[in-house]
């Protein structure tokens, strides 16, 4: 079956970039049925949507976000990224890959474990 | 945005119980609503997607409806493995997708 991996540092200092890499494995980030988002959770401020891309390249970001945020797909290595610009201590959260799925109205079927990302000099 | 005002923030039910969680969203969604079920240190899993349909391996004891702008999460005949907390999420028109601020569902 279709599993998500997140990957990437665990600690940024501030002002620096956060890049984090989703790997998905028994599926393709080809197919157009789904898209491929990240989404954040910390205790202040629960689950953020951060934004998602489509296989085409297309890309939706919140808009609190989207500034610093950009998200890619590599398809030769069937991951999909996140990069999040001049982090500040607010940036550290877990975050989740997650795959959307358009015929489920854009519900998200199937989820990362997460990573953990501490934003500290 | 989208605000999803989700209640209660926490709630304390026994085995065998049947409970309601809500969520309002600020302006309509249509049914661009789903519902995840988290344990701690796991990431969310979804319950209900379009603001009634029961996901795939779901247990039948969870439902959703909806009345205008209020979605309803209920779980009937509560289960030991149901005690978690549970989130709503909606997915409407242009970003962000704004998720309710969670429910936690304790023993009684």
């Amino acid at each position: 079956q279709v599993q998500l991996q997140e990957s990437g540092p665990g600690l940024v200092k501030p002002a620096e970039t956060l890049s984090l890499t989703c790997t998905v494995s028994g599926g393709s980030v080809r197919s157009g049925d789904y898209d491929w988002t990240w989404i954040r959770q910390s205790p202040g401020k629960g689950l953020e949507w951060i934004g998602n891309i489509y296989y085409s390249g297309g890309t939706k970001y919140n808009p609190s976000l989207r500034s610093r945020v950009t998200i890619s797909v590599d398809t030769s290595k069937n991951q999909f990224s996140l990069t999040l610009r001049s982090v500040i201590a607010a940036d550290t959260a877990v975050y989740f890959c997650a795959r959307g799925v358009a015929g489920l109205f854009e519900a998200l079927d199937i989820w990362g474990q997460g990573t953990m990302v501490t934003v500290s000099s | 945005d989208i605000q999803m005002t989700q209640s209660p923030s926490s709630l304390s039910a026994s085995e065998g119980d049947r409970v309601t969680i809500t969520c309002r969203a600020s302006q309509s969604i249509s049914t661009y609503l789903s519902w995840y079920q988290q344990k701690p240190g796991k990431p969310p899993k979804l319950l209900i997607y379009a603001a009634s349909s029961l996901h795939t391996g779901v247990p039948s004891r969870f439902s959703g409806q909806t009345s205008g702008t209020d979605f309803t999460l209920t779980i009937s005949n509560l289960q030991p493995e149901d005690f978690a907390t549970y989130f709503c999420q909606q997915t409407y028109g242009d970003p962000p997708y704004t998720f309710g601020q969670g429910t936690k569902l304790e023993m009684k």
